[in-house]
């Protein structure tokens, strides 16, 4: 079955330090995503991609990048680990802009 | 700024009762109107979702009522169950998918 999968689940880092969360799908799908999850705030959006080489900033965009090399893979990179970004972290995927986003497991990252 | 406003923040329902989850968008390029469901420890996952060329859309239990000219929309339960017991997020999508802050229901036994 396909699916999409994230690593670590949980991970702590310490402030300044750089962190990579990785995310993987096998539904072939082109277009990925990825939020960060806090109370009172929902979803909000960090990064995305349309497809390969593709990237676009979300609504809370500064100190993260992402990279899209192949269809299955869009890491998220935290350049300088801030407390602030202490958070829950999903990465999803969609077969068309406007549809259905299947979402990963999660990764709960703590920044001290 | 929320593009998306989502109410109310939480719910209690009894057993068998009605839950009433209620949003509203700004943005009227948005085309596609999705709920998604989260349980404790998971990702969300797509619940019920409607275009803007229907005003309501309905599967099993959850019924999406849609407002094109108010900009706003809401998701029903009918004959709620303990199990329905979960975190239920608003989106609205067009060149991205933009969310609301969510609602935590509880359904009491």
């Amino acid at each position: 079955d396909a699916e999409i999968t994230q690593s670590p689940r949980h991970k702590i880092t310490e402030t300044g330090r750089q962190v990579t969360l990785a995310c993987h799908q096998t539904w072939n799908h082109n277009n990925m995503f990825w939020y960060r999850q806090d109370l009172g705030h929902g979803l909000r959006l960090i990064h995305y991609s349309y497809g390969v080489q593709d990237t676009n900033k979300g609504e809370v965009s500064d100190g993260y990048s992402v990279s899209r090399s192949n269809t299955e893979d869009l890491p998220l990179t935290l350049e300088s680990a801030a407390s602030s970004q202490t958070s829950v972290y999903f990465c999803a995927s969609s077969e068309w802009r406007t549809d259905t986003q299947y979402f990963g497991p999660g990764t709960r990252l703590t920044v001290l | 700024q929320q593009q998306v406003k989502q109410s109310p923040q939480s719910l209690i329902v009894q057993k068998g009762g009605i839950s009433i989850i209620n949003c509203a968008y700004e943005n009227t390029a948005f085309d596609y109107f999705p709920w998604y469901q989260q349980f404790p420890g998971k990702g969300p996952a797509l619940l019920i979702a409607i275009r803007p060329d229907v005003s309501e859309k309905k599967e099993g239990r959850f019924t999406i009522s849609f407002n094109k000219s108010a900009k706003q929309f809401s998701l029903h339960i009918m004959d709620s169950q303990p199990g329905d017991s979960a975190t239920y997020f608003c989106a609205a999508g067009g060149d991205d998918m933009r969310f609301g802050a969510g609602t935590r229901l509880t359904v009491k036994p």
